[in-house]
C-alpha cells in the first residue's frame, strides 16, 4: 500500500491568500485525522472523521479552518483568509477499528509544511 | 483523556538500551498506552501499544506495572537512527481522539 498521501508537501503564500491542503488516505481505513505541529504547540490534533463525517472539530482554531471528506478516499482542509501564525506542518492520518482488536493504531502521511509570508 | 508526563530530553550513547519513563496517573480502566516515534520531517509512526505487564515486538519492549499509572519504553542497543522524539499516549479503547504531549527527544551519540 502506498500508504497516507498528502498534497502539497510544500506550500508557500501570502497572508490573506486561500490554501488547500489535500489527503488520500489508506484504502479500507475508516477513520481520517488532520492535526498540526508547530514549535511552539507540538503536535495538535484538529479535527477527525469516521466514515466521512467529522466527529470532532473542536481543535479546530477558528473559522478560518474548514475540512470537508467528500468521499472515503479524499479529504480537504482549507484555510481562507490564510494568517502567518497558521505556518505550520500539516499532517493527516488515517486509521481504522475493528471490535476484535485494541484500539487505534494511526498512520500518518509525509505532511504539507505550509509557510504564510 | 488521561493527561501524560515523560522527559523532554534524553541524551544516549549508540549500543546502550534506552528507558523512557511515562507517568499516566489519571489512567481509566479501558485506556491503552501507545508510543510513537516521530523522526525530523516525518509524521509520527507506530512503536507499540499494552494495556498491562509487558509486550514486546520487533523495535521496543514495553512494561507496565500492575498499578499502570507509569510505563515505561525500552529500545535495546539504539543506533543513531534512534535518534528521534518518542511520545506516549494514553487512548480509550474505541477512542480516537488524541493528545499528544511534547514527547521525549533522544539524542543517541556515536
Amino acid at each position: 500500500d502506498a500508504g497516507v498521501i498528502q498534497s502539497p508537501r510544500h506550500e508557500v503564500t501570502e497572508m490573506g491568500q486561500e490554501v488547500t491542503l489535500r489527503c488520500k488516505p489508506i484504502s479500507g481505513h475508516d477513520y481520517l485525522f488532520w492535526y498540526r505541529q508547530t514549535m511552539m504547540r507540538g503536535l495538535e490534533l484538529l479535527i477527525y472523521f469516521n466514515n466521512n463525517v467529522p466527529i470532532d472539530d473542536s481543535g479546530m482554531p477558528e473559522d478560518r479552518f474548514s475540512a470537508k471528506m467528500p468521499n472515503a478516499s479524499f479529504s480537504t482542509l482549507k484555510i481562507q483568509p490564510s494568517e502567518p501564525r497558521d505556518s505550520a506542518v500539516y499532517f493527516c492520518a488515517s486509521s481504522y477499528f475493528r471490535l476484535a482488536e485494541t484500539t487505534d493504531t494511526q498512520y500518518f502521511g509525509p505532511g504539507t509544511r505550509l509557510t504564510v509570508l | 483523556l488521561a493527561k501524560t508526563t515523560q522527559p523532554i530530553s534524553m541524551d544516549s550513547y549508540e549500543g546502550q538500551e534506552v528507558n523512557i519513563t511515562c507517568s499516566h496517573n489519571n489512567i481509566a480502566t479501558n485506556d491503552y498506552i501507545t508510543w510513537y516515534q516521530q523522526f525530523p520531517s516525518q509524521g509520527p509512526r507506530f512503536i507499540i501499544q499494552g494495556y498491562k505487564t509487558k509486550v514486546t515486538n520487533e523495535v521496543a519492549s514495553l512494561f507496565i506495572p500492575a498499578d499502570r499509572k507509569s510505563s515505561t519504553l525500552s529500545l535495546p542497543r539504539v543506533s543513531l537512527s534512534d535518534t528521534a522524539v518518542y511520545y506516549c499516549l494514553v487512548v480509550p479503547y474505541g477512542g480516537f481522539k488524541t493528545i499528544f504531549g511534547a514527547g521525549t527527544r533522544l539524542f543517541v551519540k556515536a
